[in-house]
C-alpha cells in the first residue's frame, strides 16, 4: 500500500498564477484533510471531507478551494496565488472518527513569489 | 484562538536525557490527546494518544502524562537518542460528531550524541 501520496511534491508560482495539489489514498479511509505547514505557526487545517462529494472549512479556508469527487482523491486548489501561501502542504486521511490516527502524506513545498 | 498551547518551541538535550514536552487545551469536551513525531522532510506521524480515564501511558521510551484538572498533558522520552530529533506535535479532538484534530504549535527537539 502506498498510503497518502501527494502530487507535485514542489512547485514553484507567481502571484496570481493559479494550480492544484492531488492527495490520493488507497486505505479507503472517509475522511480527507488539508493542513498548511509554516515555522512557528503548527499545522493549521486548511479544508477537510468527511466523505465524497462533501467537503468543510478548516481554520485557514481563505484563498483555497477543494473539492472531493472520489472517496480516494481531494484536490486542494489555489485559484490565485499569494506569496502568503507559501508554505508547506500537507494532506491526511483517516477513519470515520475524529480520534483515529491520522496518515500524512510527504507533503508539497509550494513557492510564490 | 489557540486551543492547544505547546512549550517549549525548541529543545536541545544530550543523549540520555529525558526531554519534556508541556500542552495546556481550553476546550473541556476534548477527549483523546495525541502526540504526533515529524522527521524532516516528512509528514508527521502518530506516536502515541491518550485518553483522559487515564492519568499516565507508556508506550517504549515514550511516556504521556496527562492531568485533568489542570487541562495539562506532556511527553516524556525517556533515554533519548539522536535518532528521537524531530519536530514533535500535541493534538487534542473530540471523539463525537465531526471532529478534528487541533494541534499545538510544535516544538523542534535535537538530541546531541
Amino acid at each position: 500500500n502506498a498510503g497518502v501520496t501527494q502530487t507535485p511534491k514542489f512547485r514553484v508560482l507567481k502571484t496570481g498564477q493559479s494550480m492544484t495539489l492531488l492527495c490520493a489514498q488507497d486505505m479507503n479511509h472517509e475522511y480527507m484533510y488539508w493542513y498548511r505547514q509554516d515555522p512557528g505557526m503548527g499545522l493549521r487545517l486548511i479544508h477537510y471531507s468527511v466523505g465524497e462529494g462533501t467537503t468543510a472549512k478548516g481554520e485557514v479556508p481563505d484563498g483555497y478551494n477543494v473539492s472531493r469527487l472520489k472517496k480516494q482523491n481531494f484536490l486542494l486548489g489555489l485559484e490565485s496565488a499569494a506569496p502568503s501561501q507559501t508554505s508547506v502542504y500537507f494532506c491526511a486521511s483517516s477513519r470515520p472518527t475524529g480520534t483515529d490516527t491520522q496518515y500524512f502524506g510527504p507533503g508539497t513545498r509550494l513557492t510564490v513569489l | 484562538q489557540q486551543q492547544v498551547k505547546q512549550s517549549p518551541q525548541s529543545l536541545i538535550v544530550q543523549k540520555g536525557g529525558i526531554p519534556i514536552i508541556n500542552c495546556a487545551y481550553e476546550n473541556t469536551a476534548f477527549d483523546y490527546f495525541p502526540w504526533y513525531q515529524q522527521f524532516p522532510g516528512k509528514g508527521p506521524a502518530l506516536l502515541i494518544a491518550i485518553r483522559p480515564d487515564v492519568s499516565e501511558k507508556k508506550e517504549g521510551r515514550f511516556t504521556i502524562s496527562f492531568n485533568k484538572s489542570a487541562k495539562q498533558f506532556s511527553l516524556h522520552i525517556m533515554d533519548s537518542q539522536p535518532g528521537d530529533s524531530a519536530t514533535y506535535f500535541c493534538a487534542a479532538s473530540m471523539e463525537s460528531g465531526y471532529s478534528t484534530l487541533t494541534f499545538g504549535k510544535g516544538t523542534m527537539l535535537l538530541v546531541s550524541p
